[in-house]
């Protein structure tokens, strides 16, 4: 699965939007862009995930480049309930005789901090 | 409450102990994926099991195993337990049919190793 660079931390007013950007610039054509957030101790929980089209849905917005080498993730309005680790994730799924493997990678992802 | 239960949510225990944490997964979904997460190494996959068979293996020690049953359910057993298997412990599940969608995961065991 290709590696992912996202910055380590960054801060975002509450109520603006959040824009969160990640490179992965060794992707390959069947690999899919995950993202996942973590709030402090909580499960991971799913976000968003695209291929080469921009993607909405009712949490976030996923834009990618046109080159498919980086991505950015969009909070329209963060809240304070949207600080957490945010992790971009690229991997694409390895069929094994019989069945599949859907293993997701975790790197060190970006501390959105929303203040007040 | 996000479908995939995983007990106990604490564990506190001593060293050179075994424990058995446990995973259900979320109702349709085959596979299921066990996590680890510890303060300085952050998530690390650890297994993975689809319909009762192992499909991926990570970073597990041999001290580790974990098996799905019948019933889809998952356990993974921890032995001769030291003070760095302190960590989180996430069991995850998804649906194998499509790529789309991505995983599910539970609320995670909290293990103390003293």
């Amino acid at each position: 699965d290709a590696k992912t660079t996202q910055p380590p931390s960054m801060d975002c007013a509450e109520g603006r939007a959040a824009n969160l950007p990640c490179n992965h610039s060794t992707i390959s054509g069947n690999e899919y862009v995950y993202w996942y957030r973590q709030i402090h101790s909580q499960g991971p929980q799913y976000i968003i995930h695209g291929l080469k089209n921009n993607e909405t849905n009712e949490m976030a917005s996923l834009i990618i480049t046109e080159d498919r080498k980086s991505s950015t993730l969009i909070l329209p309005h963060a809240t304070l309930r949207d600080t957490a680790v945010y992790y971009c994730i690229v991997r694409a799924s390895s069929r094994n005789s019989g069945g599949s493997n859907y293993k997701l990678t975790f790197g060190k992802g970006t501390l959105l901090t929303v203040n007040p | 409450d996000s479908g995939v239960t995983q007990t106990p949510k604490h564990l506190i225990t001593a060293t050179g102990q075994r424990v058995t944490l446990r995973c259900s997964p979320r109702s349709g979904d085959l596979s299921v994926y066990w996590y680890q997460q510890s303060l300085d190494q952050g998530l690390q996959f650890l297994i993975q099991y689809y319909n009762g068979e192992e499909r991926a293996k990570g970073n597990i020690l041999e001290r580790f195993s974990a098996q799905q049953f019948p019933d889809l359910h998952s356990e993974l057993n921890l032995s001769s337990l030291e003070l760095g298997d302190s960590a989180l412990y996430f069991c995850a599940s998804s649906v194998e049919a499509t790529r789309l969608g991505g995983y599910t995961f539970g609320s995670g065991t909290r293990l103390t190793v003293v």
